[in-house]
């Protein structure tokens, strides 16, 4: 059974702070891992994809990857409130395989 | 360009009824899904188009659940007879698919939300 594991929360960070997701896999072999952002009531909106080792970052974003540890994380510099959301943690095993989604971490940003 | 469009966007029936929901992918994405998201939970796949083709139906109650993507674009999700469970959030996303290798991006659609009363 593939699984992606994710702290459900909430986490809460004050105003400005970095907020730091974690996301740990089953499957070594996965390829591609995805975060999503999903507000109260609202889908889930693509906000980072990442492939290789390493860090990529995006403006205020920054995704981490280790594939020998099987750790992706998510990094939100200068936190504002209107970061309060679900992240959701997503990978895709292999190619032409099913994404599988981790049931999110609550995150809230503290005024 | 436009996003993923769904159809309705709430629903409310009795159980026993049926219900469908229709989505629009993103032009030129071939691989469509659905998906269904309980409260608190992460999106889980009930079925995975290439094209028209069903790739992957696993996880689709057959008994009262169908779906098609007759020309490859549009699809629709369709459950007959609705049960109390089926109560969720029935999400539509697309991608271009196995043409984009790993680099399989999805992208949702607003999604449909079902109370089954």
């Amino acid at each position: 059974q593939k699984e992606v594991e994710q702290n459900s929360g909430p986490l809460s960070v004050p105003e400005g702070a970095i907020a730091s997701l974690n996301c740990t896999y089953s499957d070594r072999g996965s390829q591609s891992f995805f975060w999503y952002r999903q507000y109260s009531g609202k889908s889930p909106e693509l906000i980072m994809s990442i492939y290789s080792n390493g860090d990529k970052e995006d403006g205020r974003f920054t995704a981490q990857l280790n594939k020998a540890s099987q750790y992706v994380s998510l990094l939100i510099r200068d936190s504002q409130p209107s970061d309060s959301a679900t992240y959701l943690c997503a990978v895709n095993p292999r190619v032409g395989d099913k994404i599988i989604f981790g049931k999110g971490t609550r995150l809230h940003i503290l005024p | 360009e436009a996003g993923v469009v769904q159809s309705p966007r709430y629903k409310i029936i009795e159980k026993k009824q049926p219900v469908a929901f229709w989505c629009n992918p993103i032009s030129g994405h071939n691989t469509l899904y659905w998906y269904l998201q309980n409260l608190g939970q992460g999106p889980e796949l009930l079925i995975r188009y290439e094209n028209e083709e069903a790739v992957d139906d696993s996880q689709l109650p057959k008994d009262r659940f169908s779906a098609e993507r007759l020309k490859g674009v549009d699809s629709t999700l369709k459950i007959q007879p609705a049960e109390l469970g089926d109560s969720a959030v029935y999400l539509c996303a697309s991608s271009l698919g196995l043409a984009a290798g790993s680099y399989n991006e999805q992208f949702f659609g607003p999604g449909t939300r079902l109370t089954v009363l």
